[in-house]
């Protein structure tokens, strides 16, 4: 079983649709990061995140501590959006448990 | 753009020899740590280094090596390769030793094993 699940695997949205990722985990943590992946490779954080909600722009990060879950919403969906979401964990060990990715596609 | 350089961006080198992948982390930045991408695997955390001292190790082969000098930049030691190590190596870095902080990703360094 992985620690850190993330749904879904694979999306395709049309530009302008509200996009939710899911990501929930088994070990108890006290931050949880998303991470982006555009399909050059390169890796950008987009938040880092212990309680509530936080907003970058037209991105939505929550997280549900009692829950182990988290979601990333991206309202009003852009063909640029189109990369994988990583959500990571750190354990006590200082190392992230990474989900396996949400592989995201906006078609204009 | 990250703050966090690595180079080379793009490795080739046949099975076998040894190669070096450096990291430069975020000024002010203390904390950098090793990631392997592989297709068939997704990211795996390979060490951290903290302030000149290897913190934490993750899934790194006895054959990689790291360590990071007083400018607090960090190489990667890769040898005697094999075609398996064909993969993305990224490093990231943080401002403290614990990822209960921010962390910033560089680009990344392929490496093709031929």
């Amino acid at each position: 079983k992985n620690e850190v699940e993330q749904s879904p695997q694979n999306l395709t949205a049309q530009e302008g649709e509200f996009i939710t990722i899911n990501c929930s985990y088994s070990v108890g943590i006290s931050a949880l990061h998303w991470l982006q992946q555009h399909p050059g490779g390169g890796i950008v954080s987009l938040f880092m995140l212990s309680s509530g909600k936080k907003k970058h722009g037209r991105l939505i990060a929550t997280i549900n501590i009692q829950e182990k879950h988290s979601s990333l919403h991206i309202t009003a969906s852009h063909p640029r959006d189109s990369a994988v979401y990583i959500c990571a964990v750190p354990n006590t060990g200082n190392q992230f448990y990474f989900g396996t990715g949400t592989s995201l596609t906006v078609i204009p | 753009d990250s703050g966090v350089t690595q180079t080379p961006k793009h490795l080739i080198t046949a099975t076998g020899q040894r190669v070096t992948l450096r990291c430069s982390p975020r000024s002010g930045d203390l904390s950098v740590y090793w990631y392997q991408q592989s297709l068939d695997q997704g990211l795996q955390f390979l060490i951290q280094y903290y302030n000149g001292e290897e913190r934490a190790k993750g899934n790194i082969l006895e054959r990689f090596s790291a360590q990071q000098f007083p400018d607090l930049h960090s190489e990667l030691n890769l040898s005697s390769l094999e075609l398996g190590d064909s993969a993305l190596y990224f490093c990231a870095s943080s401002a403290t030793g614990s990822l209960n902080t921010e962390a910033f990703f560089g680009q990344g360094t392929r490496l093709t094993v031929v």
